[in-house]
């Protein structure tokens, strides 16, 4: 049972480049969340899928997309990275199976970098 | 509008020592809180939650957590801190049915 994986770990973009982060959780949840974290900030919710083939925005969307492929996966997408992406980014999942389970699990982060 | 707030920044205490960690609270009805911690490098993890009921809450690790309704507060406790619980810590409290908000971290220097 890996948990929620998430690839790359480390990632070097030049201004305007694509990239799409992938993340993906073994455990039947049904939500899934896409943060940034940065120094000082704690974490901002770009976006989240509280279900599978349903995706919302969060806090701060602008400049990404997500994809609910299934659900296992949630991808998130930096059509034109700018250095302002530049980041440590989160994904979550939380199930809702049996009784209401509140808290979110956390995958290792890719650490993003943007030139 | 609802808001986590963690007032401290940076907090240094010495092995064996307690500690405490403040975490404040704006919402409208009953809040469902959480503390994690994230070690360097690492994703987080969960320590303890609130939901209802007792007020204070067990954790991992030999945390606990004391809601408060009175002073929108729910701060963590350890009664003896070890090299190894320092990291950063987030407090963070579910919005609606799907959002939660997250403090700005506190972190934890803890001296041999």
């Amino acid at each position: 049972n890996a948990g929620v994986t998430q690839t790359p770990k480390f990632q070097v973009l030049k201004t305007g480049q694509s990239m799409t982060l992938q993340c993906a959780q073994d455990m039947n949840h049904n939500s899934m969340y896409w943060y940034r974290q940065d120094p000082g900030m704690g974490l901002r919710l770009i976006y989240y899928s509280a279900s599978e083939g349903t995706t919302d925005k969060g806090e701060v969307p602008n400049g990404y997309n997500v994809s609910r492929l299934n659900k296992r996966e949630f991808s998130l997408r930096l059509e034109s990275a700018a250095p302002s992406q530049t980041s440590v980014y989160f994904c979550a999942s939380r199930g809702l199976e049996g009784g209401f389970q509140h808290e979110q699990y956390f995958g290792p982060g890719t650490r993003l970098t943007v030139t | 509008a609802q808001s986590v707030t963690q007032p401290d920044i940076h907090i240094t205490v010495s092995e064996g020592a307690s500690l405490e960690l403040r975490c404040n609270y704006s919402y409208g009805a009953t809040p469902y809180l959480f503390w994690y911690v994230q070690s360097p490098g690492q994703g987080l993890q969960l320590l303890l939650k609130y939901f209802s009921g007792d007020t204070l809450v067990q954790g991992i690790k030999g945390f606990e957590a004391e809601f408060k309704r009175s002073q929108s507060s729910f701060n963590l406790r350890k009664p003896s801190v070890h090299w190894s619980d320092a990291a950063e810590y987030f407090c963070a409290g579910l919005s609606g049915t799907y959002k939660y908000i997250f403090g700005t971290g506190t972190r934890l220097k803890v001296l041999a």
